[in-house]
């Protein structure tokens, strides 16, 4: 089957740890997104990337990295920087940029300890 | 700057009655329009979106929105709801001259008496 798998599923992460989530994509689109969701705030754009070894911040990347090293996989690691982590974390992927659909992952909570 | 506003936080429907959710947008130009589904604890299924031509956009699960340029308006309607339909519902648009970014509306949440 095609799709967007994250994982893990639930994340919980110390004070003063980096933590990596995990995003990869069967359906060989060029375009990654990450998002972070939190209760009534919808979706915000943390980093996208639209080709390999290439990315862009979002609105909201302080505290976070990405890295494109491959075309599947778009991991997001969430840094010591970032004061309020606990979110939902959001991958998609799409064909390439404009008027193209974004297909959406399952999705990993984070929560700190 | 873009923005999306969904009015309506929490919306609560009886079973087999209309539905109607509210989306507007704030945009320099004419916009890539989407309406996104999500269960709760899952990511986002979308239900359908609006690129250009006809107005009146149909989805999946019998859900269909129209595009009103003058309002500002991309309104998300359903004839009869199912209690399946209990969800939490986004509206988005697209940033057609930055990639494909997308921009959320805060959302609403659905619930369906039985």
């Amino acid at each position: 089957d095609g799709g967007i798998t994250q994982s893990p599923k639930y994340l919980f992460r110390k004070e003063g740890q980096n933590v990596t989530l995990s995003c990869e994509q069967n359906l060989n689109h060029d375009a990654m997104y990450w998002y972070r969701q939190d209760p009534g705030q919808g979706l915000r754009l943390i980093y996208y990337s639209q080709i390999v070894n290439d990315f862009q911040k979002g609105d909201i990347a302080e505290g976070y990295s990405v890295s494109r090293e491959k075309k599947e996989s778009f991991p997001l690691t969430v840094t010591s920087a970032q004061k309020n982590p606990t979110a939902f974390y959001l991958c998609a992927s799409s064909l390439g940029l404009a008027e193209e659909t974004q297909y959406f992952g399952p999705g990993t909570r984070l929560l700190v300890l | 700057a873009q923005s999306v506003t969904q009015p309506d936080i929490h919306i609560t429907v009886s079973e087999g009655a209309s539905l109607e959710l509210r989306c507007n947008y704030s945009y320099g130009a004419t916009p890539y329009l989407f309406w996104y589904v999500q269960s709760p604890g899952q990511g986002l299924q979308l239900l359908l979106k609006y690129f250009s031509g006809d107005t009146l956009v149909q989805g999946i699960k019998g859900f269909e929105a129209e595009f009103k340029r003058s309002q500002s308006s991309f309104n998300l309607r359903k004839p009869s709801v199912h209690w399946s339909d209990a969800a939490e519902y986004f509206c988005a648009v697209g940033r057609k001259n930055a990639g494909n970014m997308l921009t959320f509306g805060g959302g609403t949440r659905l619930m369906v008496k039985p």
